[in-house]
């Protein structure tokens, strides 16, 4: 079985261009995490979904992010305009169930914003 | 507030020696996951072992073993017979299932560094 997917694996961009990164879950997981590591802030959890549906955003940053996942097999992350601090690697997670299992990652996006 | 707290920024171990990674938590519900991942220089988020709030006994994976201390609120990772490739970032992580609106998210303490010498 496939983990989970995420694209690309590497972007760079200009500032002020628009980023959309991309992850496919492990089929049949209902639960999504997007994080954002860097060395300063470490691993921050910006927004979760259960069964689709957003649970908890107050991690993203600001109005600049957003995240949609209009089905269980898609979820997107998107910046725009995207600015140099946001260069980071962004991990998304799946999980089955809702705390008694572990959430397996994607290889993760490695974003540079110049 | 500071969910989970790993306080050892970096530690050291001789080969073939026990290393313990500390973690503590903070939660006020009584049902909570703890786990353990490990993240080494290839980037990857490798999952270790996990501890249920209501387990009576310690979990242990292989050389893995969780030092689950409830009263306290530790959840310390203990590395037996340690190997070069253990090398590594450790992240200590909880699940929580409060009362309110974000059951099931899943937070990270800041990391610790291990590093095997032969």
């Amino acid at each position: 079985d496939a983990g989970v997917i995420q694209s690309p694996r590497h972007e760079v961009t200009e500032m002020g261009q628009e980023v959309t990164l991309r992850c496919k879950p492990i089929s049949g997981h209902n639960s999504l995490f997007w994080y954002r590591q860097t060395m300063m802030r470490g691993l921050e959890l910006l927004i979760y979904f259960n069964n689709n549906v957003p649970i908890d955003d107050s991690g993203m940053p600001e109005d600049r992010f957003s995240a949609k996942m209009p089905n269980a097999s898609f979820s997107t992350l998107k910046i725009q305009p995207s600015e140099p601090r946001d260069s980071a690697v962004y991990f998304c997670a799946s999980s089955l169930g809702l705390f008694n299992t572990e959430a397996f990652f994607g290889q993760g996006t490695r974003l540079t914003v110049v | 507030a500071q969910k989970i707290t790993q306080t050892q920024p970096g530690m050291f171990v001789q080969e073939k020696e026990a290393v313990t990674l500390d973690c503590t938590y903070d939660t006020s519900d009584p049902s909570y996951g703890l786990f353990w991942y490990k993240q080494p220089s290839s980037g990857e988020m490798i999952f270790l072992i996990y501890q249920g709030s209501y387990d009576q006994q310690n979990a242990t994976e292989g050389r893995y073993s969780l030092n689950f201390q409830k009263a306290r609120k530790s959840a310390n990772l203990v590395i037996s017979a340690s190997q070069l490739g253990d090398s590594a970032m450790y992240f200590c992580a909880m699940r929580e299932v409060p009362g309110g609106t974000s059951y099931g998210k899943l937070t990270f303490g800041q990391g610790t560094i291990l590093t095997v010498h032969p």
